[in-house]
């Protein structure tokens, strides 16, 4: 079984300040992950992905994730946030025999002024 | 080129009616998902087609739900005697096959009453 954890809920960061989302996997087999974004009342974007390649993926928008096997996982960070990083973040998994995502709960990101 | 369509985009039903909910995957793509999205349960898996395969109904909650895939295509989810529990927003995705990245639509936000 495989399954996916976001530290927090909810996350508040000031504009210009260091943008920290977590996610930690199970999985039992090697994992593909995955960030996506959603914005209010859209569908969900693909921030990035891991599969079995680099394992610092960059993304678009300056968004980067390092998968960390030892520590099992995949944290998104970005240098420096800006007003339009504000939605929701998910995390999700997924792995060979299985290709329907897992997803985490979401956390919702916040940017401040 | 276009993305993945839904619809109707909002949908307003009474209890114990049944719903179709349509899906429009990127063109070429063989691969199906349907995802549902509630704040209870949050991104949950329901389906997937792949090509002319079996598709995974393993997430489907009860036997009221169901979809088909015609001619490879289009999908419709259907919810037979919806309960208010059923309220969500349903998401589909589509993949240009079972590796590849999956692209989301904007949704069916479902309310029954």
């Amino acid at each position: 079984a495989q399954s996916v954890t976001q530290l927090g809920s909810h996350v508040s960061v000031s504009e210009g300040a260091l943008v920290l989302l977590r996610c930690n996997y199970s999985s039992s087999v090697p994992p593909y992950l995955f960030w996506y974004v959603q914005y209010p009342n859209q569908g969900l974007q693909l921030l990035l992905k891991y599969t079995s390649a680099a394992t610092l993926v960059k993304g678009i928008n300056g968004f980067e994730a390092e998968f960390k096997k030892s520590e099992t996982s995949f944290h998104l960070t970005k240098p420096s946030a800006h007003m339009s990083d504000a939605a929701e973040y998910f995390c999700a998994v997924s792995y060979t025999g299985r290709r329907a995502l897992t997803f985490g709960s979401g956390t919702r990101l916040q940017v401040q002024p | 080129g276009a993305g993945v369509s839904q619809s109707p985009s909002n949908k307003v039903t009474e209890k114990g009616k049944d719903v179709e909910l349509r899906c429009d995957p990127i063109s070429g793509h063989t691969a199906l998902y349907w995802y549902r999205q509630s704040l209870g349960q949050g991104l949950e898996f329901l389906i997937y087609f792949q090509g002319n395969s079996a598709p995974d109904k393993s997430g489907l909650p009860s036997d009221r739900f169901s979809a088909e895939r015609t001619g490879g295509s289009v999908s419709t989810l259907t919810i037979q005697r919806t309960q208010q529990e059923d309220s969500a927003v349903y998401l589909c995705a589509s993949s240009f096959d079972a590796q590849e990245t999956q692209y989301f639509g904007p949704g069916t936000r479902l309310l029954v009453l």
